[in-house]
């Protein structure tokens, strides 16, 4: 199965700096890589998804990027602002034949200082 | 807008008890999950179901046992609950398809088992 592994489990940037957090996977399979934002008490959120056919995708000051040679995906925050602050998890999607699978990572904590 | 309803938000029960949890969603989606949420250990997928009387075990199924009826709603069952089965318990569910994995959430039941 999946092993997925995330970095750093915690991260704590100044209000205005970058952030960005590391997801390594084990299946040469997967293809499909989302990042997942948790507010606190609240319900995980798909904020950005990208597939094994690209490279990179931007959505405003949030990006992710994949290299699959080497099997990790990446979440980029640029001028990081207060409402960044949540727990963040990569989740590729397993095994070859399930009805939609994702692996979560252990999640990213990210705190955002103003 | 899409939405997925837990039963409860908040739920104690005692050593020994049956527990039923409730998920219902209004997205005609084939995919149905469970997952318990601890802290340090990401989200760890129970059962999920691709579609109706359809189960399949995920990592962590010891304990639990699902039931689904009907396409909207994925019920997930703790026979005799146990104090290691504390936890938030969060349902998901997802198009069936390679178009659209994206999973929505449910608010989640934080269960205390005493």
């Amino acid at each position: 199965g999946e092993n997925v592994e995330q970095h750093p489990s915690t991260l704590s940037v100044q209000e205005g700096d970058s952030a960005v957090i590391k997801c390594t996977y084990s299946d040469s399979a997967s293809n499909y890589f989302p990042w997942y934002k948790q507010e606190l008490g609240k319900r995980p959120q798909l904020i950005i998804d990208i597939r094994s056919n690209v490279g990179e995708k931007k959505d405003q000051r949030i990006a992710v990027t994949l290299n699959k040679t080497a099997k990790h995906f990446s979440l980029h925050i640029t001028e990081t602002q207060p409402e960044d602050s949540a727990v963040y998890f990569c989740a590729p999607r397993g095994y070859g034949g399930s009805q939609g699978n994702l692996i979560f990572g252990k999640g990213t904590k990210l705190s955002v200082k103003p | 807008d899409v939405k997925v309803t837990q039963s409860s938000r908040y739920l104690v029960k005692r050593t020994g008890e049956k527990v039923f949890l409730e998920c219902v969603q209004d997205m005609d989606h084939e995919n149905m999950f469970w997952y318990r949420q601890d802290p340090g250990l990401g989200l760890r997928l129970i059962y999920f179901s691709y579609d109706v009387k359809m189960k399949e075990k995920g990592d962590i199924p010891e304990g639990y046992s699902v039931s689904r009826e009907k396409k909207e709603r994925f019920s997930l069952i703790l026979e005799s609950a146990s104090t290691n089965q504390t936890s938030m318990y969060l349902c998901a569910s997802s198009l069936r398809g390679s178009a659209s994995r994206e999973q929505y959430f449910g608010p989640g039941t934080r269960l205390t088992v005493t």
